[in-house]
């Protein structure tokens, strides 16, 4: 079985500052991947960013990390210098066999001016 | 078009009608998918459609669910005898190869049913 958990609910930051999502996952595949996705009040799914297990550098994009700890199946989101566009549902996917994401309940993230 | 296009956005149905969400991904995209995200959940899957394989419908939770693609392009996602508990946001979602790379999603279609 392969499953996903996001632990935080709900989180906030001040506008500038940084935060970190956590997200923790189960899988006894040895090649997937794990996805930050991010849903604005638009309801449409955005991709943040990509990490492929089998590559051991953590992935950036910009303001977004991650924090990819493979033997503790750990995949956290840093975003730095938060802006108030970064207000979303955050969610944490695995891509393992079968086709499709096994998706976390998601973090609601809101950036305080 | 420039992206996966859903409609409804919202649809508000009273409870044993049937109804049907419409979903266009992006042209050329051979593989799609549906989820539906519920009140406080996350994204449940309920089908994928590959080319011209056969889908896998292991996520749909009833059989008053059932999805068609025509044509590989559009597919239309139809709930029979519509429960209060059906009531959720239903997320299409297209890829141009095996998601390993994500998915485009639509913004959905919140349907009510009341």
């Amino acid at each position: 079985a392969q499953t996903v958990t996001q632990s935080q609910p709900e989180m906030s930051v001040q506008e500038a500052e940084t935060v970190t999502l956590s997200c923790t996952y189960d899988t006894s595949e040895n090649n997937y991947y794990l996805f930050w996705y991010k849903q604005p009040p638009s309801r449409q799914m955005i991709l943040v960013i990509r990490q492929e297990a089998y590559k051991q550098q953590n992935a950036t994009e910009n303001r977004f990390s991650v924090n990819f700890q493979k033997a503790a199946k750990s995949f956290s989101l840093k975003i730095s210098d938060s802006q108030l566009g970064d207000t979303a549902m955050y969610f944490c996917a695995l891509w393992g066999t079968g086709n499709q994401f096994y998706f976390g309940t998601g973090t609601s993230l809101t950036v305080i001016p | 078009g420039a992206g996966v296009s859903q409609s409804p956005s919202n649809k508000v149905t009273e409870k044993g009608k049937d109804v049907e969400l419409r979903c266009d991904p992006i042209s050329g995209h051979t593989a799609l998918y549906w989820y539906r995200q519920s009140l406080g959940q996350g994204l449940e899957f309920l089908i994928y459609f590959q080319g011209n394989s056969a889908p896998d419908k292991s996520g749909l939770p009833s059989d008053r669910f059932s999805a068609e693609r025509t044509g590989g392009s559009v597919s239309t996602l139809t709930i029979q005898r519509t429960q209060q508990e059906d009531s959720a946001v239903y997320l299409c979602a297209s890829s141009s190869v095996v998601g390993t790379y994500g998915y485009t999603f639509g913004s959905g279609t919140r349907l009510t049913v009341v």
